[in-house]
């Protein structure tokens, strides 16, 4: 089974500023990785399929990039509501798999 | 709009059955997967299985299978999550979510259905 490692567990961020959130999978997963947001309270919400595509609505400030088995979730300048805990989903191999989630936190 | 609307909160003794419902609308009900996603409480998420409506062709993660059943049923656009004997470390909130392909994203998640399982 793959396991997917997400850095760091928590990152404390101000708003404006740049939030980047790692995502390592114990094997190749090609670019079959998605990223979800959840708030407290609220069921996920996909943000980035594919390792880097956006998914209907989702603002341009968030990016996604990589491949293989290192992968980046980017923000490039933190809104309020970007607050919440991200979390990464293989799909390339079963079971699929989320990783353990970071908490974006404000500092 | 795609919405799935999730049945409500449940408290259920150990050793008790159980069985959730997610109803779809809003989209071809047969053309998608249906995921069954667990959160325990302050945990992450985690991946449990999905149904074809189509078919009703059933995947199962490993670490479920044998513990929950999936099914649907298409003419009422409602998939189901079920125990036949719960356990208190079933305590969790269950949402279900939709996808394409297989194994999918999940674009579409229902508002949870929170089960506690305390003597």
């Amino acid at each position: 089974e793959i396991v997917l490692t997400q850095s760091p567990a928590t990152l404390s961020l101000s708003p404006g500023e740049r939030a980047t959130l790692s995502c390592r999978a114990s094997q190749s997963v090609s670019t079959y990785l998605a990223w979800y947001q959840q708030k407290p309270g609220q069921a996920p919400r996909l943000l980035i399929y594919d390792a880097s595509n956006r998914a209907t609505g989702i603002p341009a400030r968030f990016s996604g990039s990589g491949s293989a088995t290192d992968f980046t979730l980017t923000i490039s300048s933190l809104e309020p509501e970007d607050f919440a805990v991200y979390y990464c989903q293989q799909r390339n191999i079963w079971p699929p798999a989320f990783g353990g989630g970071t908490m974006v936190e404000i500092k | 709009d795609v919405q799935l609307v999730q049945s409500g909160a449940e408290v259920k003794k150990p050793g008790e059955s159980l069985k959730i419902s997610c109803t779809s609308s809003g989209y071809s009900f047969t053309n998608y997967w249906i995921g069954w996603v667990r959160q325990m409480p302050g945990k992450g998420l985690e991946w449990m299985g999905i149904i074809f409506p189509s078919d009703y062709e059933t995947k199962y993660s490993p670490a479920f299978q044998g513990q929950v059943t999936i099914s649907a049923d298409k003419s009422i656009s409602t998939a189901y999550l079920q125990w036949s004997s719960l356990k208190a470390s079933d305590t969790a909130m269950y949402y279900c979510a939709r996808g394409e392909s297989t194994p999918p994203y999940f674009d579409y998640w229902g508002q949870g259905t929170l089960v506690t399982v305390s003597s």
